[in-house]
């Protein structure tokens, strides 16, 4: 069975600087994708970023970058220029590809952002 | 795009009445759609997957009889909780993915209160 972890329960950074939200994963399957998804205090789970196993670049979007080291297993989500709106819950999850598309989720990291 | 809704944002009931619960993607089809329980501080959990048109398929020790859903089109899932009780407040989230697409698109949430 997959399985994700997540170091961090909580993180600080100031405003403007960059911050790392670490993510491992564990899955003895070829055949999968990453994500990273965040989620405010108001709830809704918003997508941030995705990389499949066999992408040889690491995804980009914005402001977020997804530091993807296959051997290690890792998955860690670099956020650049950090604003005070980033502050959240950040969720790692994995899939299977032809797992019946279940998300599997870490426990979370809880990001502040600061002045 | 790939924007779910869910309806009701929240709902307050009393014990022993029955909620229903919709999800709708308002711009894609959503061949799969999830449902998922969040307790506070705490990750999803996976409750059921749902494709259209099919049965559900529940995680184990989530009861089928209680938490019923249904996937009648391509975008609409409805999850009804019978006969709530107080254990069963929680926040439900629903989240759907298109066939061939690995990402899945979240909804709001839905915040259960049973008196």
């Amino acid at each position: 069975a997959q399985k994700i972890t997540q170091t961090q329960p909580g993180m600080f950074v100031q405003e403007k600087e960059a911050v790392t939200l670490d993510c491992t994963y564990d899955t003895s399957d070829q055949s999968y994708g990453l994500f990273w998804y965040k989620q405010p205090s108001s709830g809704e789970m918003i997508f941030l970023i995705y990389q499949g196993s066999y992408d040889e670049q690491n995804a980009t979007e914005g402001r977020y970058s997804l530091n993807f080291q296959k051997a290690r297993k890792s998955a860690n989500l670099v956020i650049s220029a950090s604003q005070l709106g980033d502050s959240a819950m950040y969720f790692c999850a994995m899939v299977l590809t032809g797992g019946g598309n279940k998300l599997t989720f870490g426990t979370g990291t809880q990001l502040k952002v600061e002045l | 795009g790939a924007v779910v809704s869910q309806h009701p944002s929240w709902v307050i009931c009393k014990s022993g009445t029955s909620v229903k619960i919709e999800c709708r993607s308002l711009d894609f089809q959503a061949t799969t759609m999830f449902w998922y329980r969040q307790f506070p501080k705490q990750s999803l959990m996976l409750m059921a997957t749902s494709n259209e048109g099919s049965k559900a398929t529940y995680e184990q020790g989530v009861e089928k009889d209680k938490f019923l859903i249904n996937h009648a089109s391509l975008t609409l899932s409805t999850l009804t909780v019978t006969s709530a009780h107080p254990e069963d407040s929680s926040f439900y989230i629903c989240s759907a993915r298109s066939a061939g697409v690995d990402t899945q698109y979240f909804g709001p949430g839905t915040r259960l209160t049973v008196l």
